[in-house]
């Protein structure tokens, strides 16, 4: 079964810290997609990757960084956290444009 | 104007009856693919699909590529089936990026 991992369910942060998120796949994905999900607003592309050190932004970019030194794990960075970044953040890969498998999200409170 | 657009957004069934949750879509694709979402839970994929039809267990998805259009079924709806829907569209390259739906919340009453 392939399993996307993701470092934590819930997280809360104060404004302007410096935030981590890391996804970890196991069945060697080339694919590997950030999302968030708020309610009205369905799920939106932050950044993906389609391969080790490559990245592309995705809708919404702003305020995010993304780092890929594995081919196995991703990573969305909030530079500097701010309150309109409380989301369900999901991570997803996927071999070439097949189906995505998707983590668990975390659920991130910025206070 | 969503490039991906369902309907309905809201749907509230009996347990037994027959659902249809439609999606258009206005971008070229090479294949629609159904999620699934529990309450707290994660998102499974459901289908793929690039053409026809597409069965699994109780739940069917088509598509019709001329006219942009799936539909995903649910026969003998359970309160289990109780979660949203999403659609979403897939596009040529092979980043496998998707464009999704606004996903459509599925309540089924025992």
């Amino acid at each position: 079964d392939v399993k996307v991992t993701q470092s934590s369910r819930y997280l809360v942060k104060r404004t302007g810290e410096k935030v981590f998120l890391e996804c970890v796949q196991d069945m060697d994905h080339e694919n590997m997609f950030w999302y968030r999900q708020d309610p009205g607003l369905g799920l939106r592309l932050i950044y993906f990757s389609y391969d080790v050190k490559m990245k592309e932004k995705g809708d919404i970019p702003e305020g995010y960084s993304v780092s890929r030194e594995k081919k196995e794990r991703f990573s969305l960075i909030l530079e500097s956290a701010s309150t309109n970044q409380t989301s369900m953040y999901l991570c997803a890969s996927s071999w070439l444009s097949y189906e995505q498998y998707f983590g668990p999200g975390t659920r991130l409170t910025v206070t | 104007k969503n490039e991906v657009e369902q309907s309905p957004q809201n749907l509230t069934a009996q347990e037994g009856e027959f659902i249809t949750i439609n999606c258009s879509y206005s971008v070229g694709i090479s294949a629609l693919h159904w999620l699934q979402q529990h309450p707290g839970g994660g998102i499974v994929s459901l289908f793929m699909l690039s053409s026809g039809k597409k069965k699994h267990g109780r739940l069917i998805a088509t598509i019709n590529i001329q006219e942009k259009h799936s539909s995903l079924h649910i026969t003998a709806s359970h309160p289990r089936d109780s979660a949203v829907y999403i659609c979403a569209a897939g596009g040529g390259t092979s980043y496998g990026k998707l464009t999704f739906g606004q996903g459509t919340i599925l309540t089924v009453h025992p």
